[in-house]
């Protein structure tokens, strides 16, 4: 089973508007940690915003929001007032277990902003 | 630009032969990661560093591939022979230690001919 599944392949959002990534997850450890990141065009990775397991609370980080629904291993990034800088690859991932020796990322959404 | 570095940023070379890749990560992180990213697909997992020691390898195909680290600071990846199912983004990540949010190098991007 996949560990991390993204079922967007493409996403288009209008500038200013909010957008929904999807993101559900697989495991059986209590313990894990799940990320966000940001790949543009030019290919480096940009961390975007972390969840923890244990955190009682959604993850955010300025325009960006983790939905974070633990029954139903879901871990949705939410951004707000899309900008044409947006335009990118997302890619969900996770740290399994305590001490994170295994890290898995999804096949990514790619997003466009429309003017 | 990346404040974790690689080097070279493109590489092309004919299969059978070496090619090597260089990583100097973010100063006083402890974990090393190499990945490799097929285009159109998430990057995958192929060696952690905790220090100079591997923690995983699990992913690597040894046969051809392998990475040191050996004085704990900066890291080389290896592949020898080179195929062409090669051919990838190879990316370079750190973190403080294994749970934190890992920062990525700009990669390089790998032709086999």
């Amino acid at each position: 089973a996949q560990k991390i599944t993204q079922t967007q392949p493409g996403m288009f959002v209008q500038e200013k508007e909010a957008v929904t990534l999807d993101c559900t997850y697989d495991t059986s450890d209590p313990s894990y940690g799940l990320f966000w990141y940001k790949q543009p065009s030019s290919g480096e990775m940009i961390f975007l915003i972390y969840q923890g397991s244990y955190d009682q609370q959604n993850a955010t980080e300025g325009r960006y929001s983790l939905n974070f629904q633990k029954a139903r291993k879901s871990a949705n990034l939410v951004i707000s007032a899309s900008q044409l800088g947006d335009s990118a690859m997302y890619f969900c991932a996770m740290r399994e277990g305590g001490t994170g020796n295994q890290f898995y990322f999804g096949t990514g959404t790619s997003l466009t902003v429309i003017p | 630009e990346a404040e974790v570095a690689q080097s070279p940023r493109y590489k092309i070379t004919e299969k059978s032969q070496a090619v090597a890749f260089w990583c100097d990560p973010i100063s006083g992180h402890a974990t090393l990661y190499w990945y490799r990213q097929i285009l159109g697909q998430g990057p995958e997992l192929l060696v952690q560093f905790q220090d100079e020691s591997v923690v995983d390898d699990s992913q690597l195909p040894k046969d051809r591939f392998s990475a040191e680290r050996l004085k704990g600071v900066d890291s080389t990846l290896k592949i020898q022979p080179a195929e062409l199912g090669d051919s990838a983004m190879y990316l370079c990540a750190s973190s403080l230690y294994r749970a934190q949010p890992q920062h990525f190098g700009d990669g390089t991007r790998l032709s086999i001919l």
